[in-house]
């Protein structure tokens, strides 16, 4: 079964942090992706990876950091937390093509 | 700019009657649209897809309508069922630097009531 797991359910972390979320795919994916989840807003791409080392921003990459060393693990980097990034972030991963996502329960992140 | 509209916030529907979602594009690139359904403090889940060389694409009660002169696509659930609430969003895929790039729309929340 198909699995898309992020490190955290929920994050507290107070402004100026530098906060990490990692996400990890066992499906062997290529691509992988990062997006926050706002009310009013719908799911807004922050980056994207299509290969191991090689990302590429999206639509909303400012404060925004992405890593991704090996093919299954793709990490989301907050170098200094401001509030206006508290939000729901979602990882999803796809084998290629334009087919369909699959993505982590999400990490409810609040910045105080 | 919002490439992929869905104009309705919310929807309520009786059970067992149609729920009818609908989503709007303007970039003709797009070649493959997706509906996702999301509950609360999960991610989202596939739920259905059509390409853009068709017009529609059925799966038990769902389908799934293209009309590409319109730019619009249309989620159809009969029966609607209480465990269907949920909130859905469209999604369109296009090539973007030797790979696809997805827009998401805002979102419908659908309620259906016993």
């Amino acid at each position: 079964d198909v699995k898309v797991t992020q490190s955290s359910r929920y994050l507290v972390k107070r402004t100026g942090e530098k906060v990490f979320l990692e996400c990890v795919q066992d499906m062997d994916h290529e691509n992988m992706f990062w997006y926050r989840q706002d009310p009013g807003l719908g799911l807004r791409l922050i980056y994207f990876s299509y290969d191991v080392k090689m990302k590429e921003k999206g639509d909303i990459p400012e404060g925004y950091s992405v890593s991704r060393e090996k093919k299954e693990r793709f990490s989301l980097i907050l170098e200094s937390a401001s509030t206006n990034q508290t939000s729901m972030y979602l990882c999803a991963s796809t084998p290629g093509g334009p087919y369909e996502q699959y993505f982590g329960p999400g990490t409810r992140l609040t910045v105080t | 700019d919002q490439q992929v509209k869905q104009n309705s916030p919310s929807l309520s529907v009786q059970e067992g009657r149609i729920s009818i979602l609908n989503c709007d594009y303007t970039n003709s690139m797009f070649d493959y649209f997706l509906w996702y359904k999301k509950y609360p403090a999960e991610g989202p889940t596939f739920l259905i897809s059509i390409s853009s060389i068709k017009d529609k694409n059925e799966d038990g009660r769902f389908t799934v309508f293209l009309n590409k002169s319109a730019k619009h696509l249309s989620l159809h659930i009969v029966p609607s069922q209480p465990g269907d609430s949920a909130v859905y969003f469209c999604a369109a895929s296009a090539l973007y630097l030797g790979t696809y790039k997805y827009i998401f729309g805002t979102g419908t929340r659908l309620k259906v009531l016993a």
